[in-house]
């Protein structure tokens, strides 16, 4: 079956620090890759999406690319604020449909100003 | 254009009692979804739907019903509810019109069965 790995948090970063949260996935075919970021006391919305092999999603400052020979999708920012302090996300699709998405078990990140 | 709403937003129940948690869209999506999240765990899915009249099940359906009469409406029953149970529910919508579709989250309802 599908499956999501990403790495344990917590993550505590100090304000303009260099942000990686790894993400690896197993999966059959070619699935779609998505980050979504839960801010505190909201519902999860997507920060970016992938659905191709080198694709690169971005949002705020955020990306990351759709690796398929390593499975991987890992989410990176160059300079991190306050104000990213959330949970983040990453989850994989089938190819056949969007409604099923597995979910990692999610990596909660503190920045520290 | 509210999106996706739940309510309630927290609830506590005893083992054995019963519920309805609500879901409602109003962006004429045909998927919705319906997640627990706990610890660890990330979000793990119940149940979904890929419009009225149709519903399946997901990763974890066991002591949970759904039912799809209507576009907008998806609730989520538990019959008897167990400690188990106590999680933070979100349901989701999407158009389904692509493996590039964006899925949009409710706010959560947060339950504790004692």
């Amino acid at each position: 079956g599908n499956s999501v790995t990403q790495m344990e948090g917590p993550v505590t970063l100090s304000e303009e620090a260099f942000l990686t949260i790894n993400c690896t996935y197993t999966a059959t075919g070619y699935p779609s890759l998505f980050w979504y970021v839960q801010y505190p006391g909201e519902g999860l919305q997507l920060l970016l999406k992938a659905t191709k092999a080198d694709d690169k999603g971005s949002n705020k400052g955020f990306e990351a690319t759709y690796r398929k020979e390593t499975t991987s999708f890992h989410l990176e920012k160059g300079s991190v604020q306050v104000s990213d302090s959330a949970v983040y996300f990453c989850a994989l699709s089938p190819n056949f449909g969007n409604e099923k998405l597995t979910f990692g078990t999610g990596t909660r990140l503190t920045i520290i100003p | 254009n509210a999106g996706v709403t739940q309510t309630p937003k927290f609830q506590v129940l005893k083992t054995g009692q019963s519920m309805t948690l609500q879901c409602a869209q109003d962006m004429n999506h045909e998927y919705m979804s319906w997640y627990r999240q706990d610890p660890g765990m990330g979000l793990r899915l119940i149940h979904y739907s890929v419009g009225a009249g149709i519903t399946d099940q997901g990763e974890v359906p066991n002591g949970y019903n759904v039912s799809r009469s209507t576009t907008e409406d998806f609730p989520l029953r538990l019959l008897s509810a167990a400690p188990s149970q106590t999680s933070v529910y979100f349901c989701a919508s999407s158009n389904g019109q692509g493996l590039t579709d964006t899925q949009y989250f409710g706010p959560g309802t947060r339950l504790t069965v004692l």
